[in-house]
């Protein structure tokens, strides 16, 4: 049973460019979310997906979007890339029922931004 | 003020040690509530969930105090293996949003 993984590990852009990240699920779960986990931090959410649509966002400027496919894998979109964007981008699958959702990690794809 | 707050650390314990670990919440809204642990350069992952009524996993304690807005985690007869950064984890009624804190670094020495 594949647990959830990310594409690429790892990557290096320089400011300005965009940058799309992956996301396949765990088998079985329907819902995706993204979160960024810069140096010496927890984790922060952007943004969350369910059934092709954005369900939840965090506190992310509108360079930050999505996508949900109907296979549930899930891409992030990052444009206009500014240093402060290098962190470890991870993504998080469950299935949605009624209450908390159990959320499953992928390794997470480590972007630096020179 | 962050919404989820915890002493960074590090804590630097020896083999056999108990340590506690202590975190914060301002959201009084907040429904569930966990401890993850990553390990460096690996995705957190799910430690145990955190009840009022206290649970146990092995050496590990969790406890919640809802009237404090405080969460605690207990570990007993600490291992090399221990190390890793432990997040204070939060999430708010009728959302999958996790709330991270900034995590408790552990290094337990032999």
């Amino acid at each position: 049973d594949a647990g959830v993984t990310q594409s690429p590990t790892h990557l290096i852009k320089t400011r300005g460019q965009q940058v799309t990240l992956r996301c396949s699920p765990k088998s079985g779960h329907d819902t995706v979310s993204w979160y960024q986990q810069a140096l010496g931090q927890g984790p922060q959410f952007i943004f969350q997906y369910y059934e092709e649509e954005e369900r939840q966002r965090g506190n992310f400027p509108d360079r930050f979007s999505g996508h949900q496919f109907p296979n549930y894998s899930s891409e992030l979109n990052v444009n206009a890339l500014l240093l402060g964007d290098s962190a470890l981008y991870l993504c998080a699958s469950s299935l949605l029922t009624g209450g908390y959702n159990e959320q499953f990690f992928g390794p997470g794809t480590r972007l630096t931004v020179l | 003020r962050k919404e989820v707050e915890q002493d960074p650390g590090p804590f630097n314990v020896p083999e056999g040690a108990t340590v506690a670990f202590n975190c914060t919440y301002s959201n009084s809204a907040s429904q569930s509530f966990f401890w993850y642990r990553q390990d460096c350069r690996k995705e957190p992952k799910l430690l145990m969930s955190v009840y009022s009524s206290g649970n146990e996993d092995g050496r590990f304690t969790a406890q919640l105090n809802r009237a404090s807005q405080y969460i605690s985690l207990l570990i007993r007869d600490s291992k090399l293996s221990d190390s890793a950064t432990y997040l204070c984890v939060v999430n708010s009624h009728n959302t999958d949003k996790l709330i991270f804190g900034t995590g408790t670094r552990l290094q337990v020495f032999p």
